[in-house]
């Protein structure tokens, strides 16, 4: 079936420093891509998306672009804050209204 | 605009009994997900509706689990005789219908610990 393969974790980072968590997912069909993140105590937040080859999601300075012919959807961040500490999953949705398959997710550890 | 709620939040409950759970969506969301996450592990899907109708489910979802949406608002899952290897977060998301690439929107879940 399909599945989707993330960086272990956990990643300790300095304040500032550059991140990248790698996702490969499938490649299976045409799948729309997310990454998820959730914060200590609470509950899964979307944090970006892209619904096709070669579309960049952002928010919050984080950054995905959807790379079809290498089947991945790594997630950067060019200074990472102490705040971002959380746990970040990375999720493709294959069939519309489907269900999203999750990776193991990937703890994030940001130091001062 | 309030988000997807869950309730309880926490429940505990002894090896055997029967539980359930409440998911109220988002307002305008036709669609309702429940998943399943246990610790140190990504959620995993357990089944979805369309309005009322249950359109799919995973093979997680052994008989002793059941969802419902009977008017296609709220959503119950129930799980009778419950296991230690029950115990997890249960994660309720709910998105609207229409285009590629919809959105979920996950509730805070309700942490079960079967004893």
């Amino acid at each position: 079936g399909n599945s989707v393969t993330q960086m272990e974790g956990p990643v300790t980072l300095s304040e500032e420093a550059f991140l990248t968590i790698n996702c490969t997912y499938t490649a299976t069909g045409y799948p729309s891509l997310f990454w998820y993140v959730q914060y200590p105590g609470e509950g899964l937040q979307l944090l970006l998306k892209a619904t096709k080859a070669d579309d960049k999601g952002s928010n919050k300075g984080f950054e995905a672009t959807y790379r079809k012919e290498t089947t991945s959807f790594h997630l950067e961040k060019g200074s990472v804050q102490v705040s971002d500490s959380a746990v970040y999953f990375c999720a493709p949705i294959y069939n519309q209204g489907g269900k999203l398959i999750f990776g193991q997710g990937t703890e994030l550890s940001v130091k001062p | 605009d309030t988000g997807v709620s869950q309730d309880p939040r926490h429940k505990i409950t002894k090896r055997g009994q029967n539980v359930t759970f409440r998911c109220d969506p988002i307002s305008e969301h036709n669609r309702l997900y429940w998943y399943r996450q246990t610790l140190g592990q990504g959620p995993e899907f357990l089944t979805y509706f369309q309005n009322e109708a249950q359109l799919e489910k995973s093979r997680l979802l052994s008989d002793r689990f059941s969802a419902e949406r009977p008017k296609g608002s709220f959503s119950t899952l129930e799980i009778q005789r419950t296991e230690q290897g029950d115990s997890a977060m249960y994660l309720c998301a709910s998105s609207f219908s229409g285009t590629r690439g919809e959105t979920q929107y996950f509730g805070p879940g309700t942490r079960l610990l079967v004893l």
